[in-house]
């Protein structure tokens, strides 16, 4: 199940900054909250994670509460080919099956992440 | 040059027949999985590989069995594929070694159409 809630979608004009809001208030201390797009008929792409403080990259800005139940990803100056649906995504600790893999999974810090629905984002000319 | 690459792209069977999706990544990664995107654009992922070793194995049907002859390579193979198995599947990878960035990057994507 997905641990995190985004409006299903948002309008922005060219241009300007689009400012995507996600809640995840049941994320664990040591869990990051990525952002990821994609864009019609791509696979996923990176923008930008975080833990507790902001992140800025070239892609993009990442706003965390101090709480850290919720974030807002920053795309400072809208493109069309921003046009996409942008997922927010907390990073889970990785599926055990058994003590041994455990602990090997420990060391060597394998992750997986649960995709919600995303935003879609339209980038209007 | 491709960093993660999938084929077929497109991918028109019919139901029962047995199929495979070839995944490779140029990234030096470790870890590489397959995700299943449904036709509500809900992506979840399938399985995890690490060193060739499965990590994840998500309530997938045994009917999929994903091989990994080498860290650079995640087959995916599909017996008596189903009208249900219709999505885009998706490989990607990520280094796993002690980083705080565990980024993943995605391939392209296999589109599977079952009739």
């Amino acid at each position: 199940d997905a641990k995190t809630t985004q409006p299903t979608s948002m309008d922005c004009a060219e241009g300007r900054a689009a400012n995507l809001p996600c809640n995840h208030s049941t994320i664990s201390g040591n869990e990051y909250v990525y952002w990821y797009r994609q864009i019609h008929s791509q696979g996923p792409q990176y923008i930008i994670h975080g833990l507790k403080n902001n992140e800025t990259n070239e892609m993009a800005s990442l706003i965390i509460t101090e709480d850290r139940k919720s974030s807002t990803l920053i795309l400072p100056h809208a493109t069309l080919r921003d046009t996409a649906v942008y997922y927010c995504i907390v990073r889970v600790a990785g599926y055990l099956r058994n003590l041994e893999i455990h602990l090997w999974w420990v060391i060597s810090g394998t992750y997986k992440y649960i995709f919600g629905t995303g935003t879609r984002l339209k980038v209007l000319a | 040059d491709t960093a993660v690459s999938q084929t077929p792209k497109y991918l028109v069977t019919q139901m029962g027949n047995d199929k495979s999706i070839k995944c490779e990544q140029n990234l030096g990664h470790d870890t590489m999985y397959w995700y299943k995107q449904d036709s509500k654009k809900f992506l979840k992922i399938m399985f995890s590989y690490n060193n060739k070793e499965l990590i994840i194995n998500e309530t997938v049907p045994n009917r999929f069995s994903p091989k990994s002859p080498d860290k650079a390579h995640l087959n995916l193979h599909i017996n008596s594929l189903e009208l249900g198995d219709s999505a885009v599947y998706f490989c990607a990878s990520s280094q796993d070694k002690y980083r705080s960035s565990y980024e993943q990057y995605f391939g392209p994507g296999t589109r599977l159409t079952v009739t």
